[in-house]
């Protein structure tokens, strides 16, 4: 069973434009979700992060913006440079007695064109 | 953000042979880690948990007795590919969750990876 559901697989986007990620989770006692960004070869690093009292958290060009009546989040990147080209990744985790453990989404491969 | 730091990078060796891979917490301590495992243009599968002073807790699937884990310290987590076989070519990614956050700490820092090739 998938938890987070993550759209769309690749994405080209030009240089200037907006790039726009989709999740969708399933479990409601979900209460952080992170996006990543990964480089080949690399390990993730994270972008931002989001809780579900606010429904938008802005960072530089990046925002989430998250709805959850439709457990639904989604990252923005605005105004899209060639070095933005990676692989995103959103996650969500629950807090509990224990660290929590993050579930990821498939990823989302984005190359921006010069 | 805090750093955490694994070795070796790369790695090959040869199938039936076992490799350990390290993975460290620089600036800070960590009585828990993770292990993930990540197939080309896949995403990350949690392998399992890694407890300082205390046996791992592995996700379902995973063999424990292939994945051998080891939190020797608090800054220190091993994780041992035994008898390794093609198959288990992968990158192996180490997190930690944020320190001074306590329990139901949410953020995870991540290694930047070993490339495990089995021929």
């Amino acid at each position: 069973q998938q938890q987070v559901k993550q759209s769309p697989q690749s994405l080209i986007v030009q240089k200037g434009g907006i790039s726009i990620i989709n999740c969708a989770y399933e479990n409601t006692a979900f209460d952080y979700f992170p996006w990543y960004q990964q480089f080949p070869g690399k390990g993730p690093a994270l972008l931002i992060a989001i809780r579900p009292d606010v429904s938008e958290k802005k960072e530089g060009r990046f925002t989430i913006s998250f709805n959850k009546s439709a457990k639904q989040f989604s990252l923005h990147i605005m105004d899209s440079q060639p070095g933005d080209s990676a692989t995103y990744f959103c996650a969500a985790s629950r807090g509990n007695s224990g660290y929590s453990t993050l579930t990821f989404g498939k990823g989302t491969m984005l190359l921006v064109s010069p | 953000g805090a750093v955490v730091s694994q070795h070796p990078s790369r790695v090959i060796c040869k199938s039936g042979t076992s490799v350990k891979i390290e993975c460290r917490s620089l600036d800070f301590q960590a009585t828990t880690m993770f292990w993930y495992r990540q197939f080309p243009k896949q995403s990350l599968m949690l392998m399992a948990t890694s407890n300082e002073g205390s046996k791992a807790t592995y996700e379902q699937g995973v063999e424990k007795d292939k994945f051998l884990i080891n939190h020797a310290s608090l800054t220190l987590s091993t994780l041992t590919v035994t008898s390794a076989h093609p198959e288990d070519s992968s990158f192996y990614i180490c997190s930690a969750p944020e320190p001074l956050a306590g329990v139901g700490a949410n953020e995870q820092f991540f290694g930047p990876g070993t490339r495990l090739t089995v021929l």
